[in-house]
């Protein structure tokens, strides 16, 4: 079955503890993204990756941090959290080409205290 | 810059027609997304629209203007589980999607 997957899917943590939310799919998309997801302000985006070791920022990539290093996996980090990361996060994956649509992971809600 | 705008919430009776708008102002253009997002859930694919028209697909329908820079959602026979937010997207280039902040519709009987 083609999916992204993510975990974890709940995580309540503290100001300031690395956290690491992982997220792959097994459609060998070349195209990753993280997304968070705001009442009122919608999806936005913090990183995306057009293959492996290729990566850029988004709209909103302050005080985060991603790598690609297999074509798969696309990990989202925290180094430092804050309690305004605190929010929905949604990782997504797309062929390569316009029209492919982006699957989504089922989201991890954050809480940061 | 990129900006899209949606209504932020409609109402609807069962049974109805709807129509949802999006206009967009981006820097490129390769497409506009429809997503359907139910509360909680991670948003999934109604449709791509890349020309101007109308692409129908069941009871969902999407247009798309690109000189006027305008789309709109038309859903059909409306029913309760439709209730939902439906998301506009543009896809200003090929590896970025930018996302509206989505409509959320809400179905009565």
């Amino acid at each position: 079955e083609a999916q992204v997957t993510q975990n974890p899917r709940y995580l309540i943590t503290v100001t300031g503890k690395k956290l690491t939310v992982t997220c792959s799919q097994n459609m060998n998309h070349e195209y990753m993204s993280w997304y968070r997801q705001d009442p009122g302000l919608g999806l936005r985006q913090i990183y995306y990756s057009m293959n492996v070791e290729v990566t850029d920022k988004g709209d909103v990539p302050e005080g985060y941090k991603v790598s690609r290093k297999e074509k798969r996996n696309f990990p989202l980090i925290l180094e430092s959290p804050s309690p305004n990361q605190t929010s929905l996060y949604f990782c997504a994956s797309r062929g390569k080409g316009p029209a492919y649509e982006q699957y989504f992971g089922p989201g991890t809600r954050l809480t940061v205290t | 810059g990129q900006n899209i705008d949606q209504p932020t919430e409609m109402t609807a009776t069962e049974g109805a027609i709807v129509q949802i708008n999006c206009t967009y102002q981006t820097s490129g253009f390769n497409g506009l997304f429809w997503y359907q997002q139910h509360a909680g859930e991670a948003p999934t694919f109604l449709s791509y629209n890349v020309l101007d028209g109308l692409e129908e697909k069941g009871r969902f329908s999407s247009f798309l203007s690109r000189s006027k820079g305008y789309s709109y959602l038309l859903l059909k026979e409306l029913q309760m589980k439709d209730s939902a937010s439906y998301l506009c997207a543009v896809l200003p280039f090929y590896q970025k999607v930018t996302f509206g902040t989505g409509t959320k519709l809400q179905v009565i009987p």
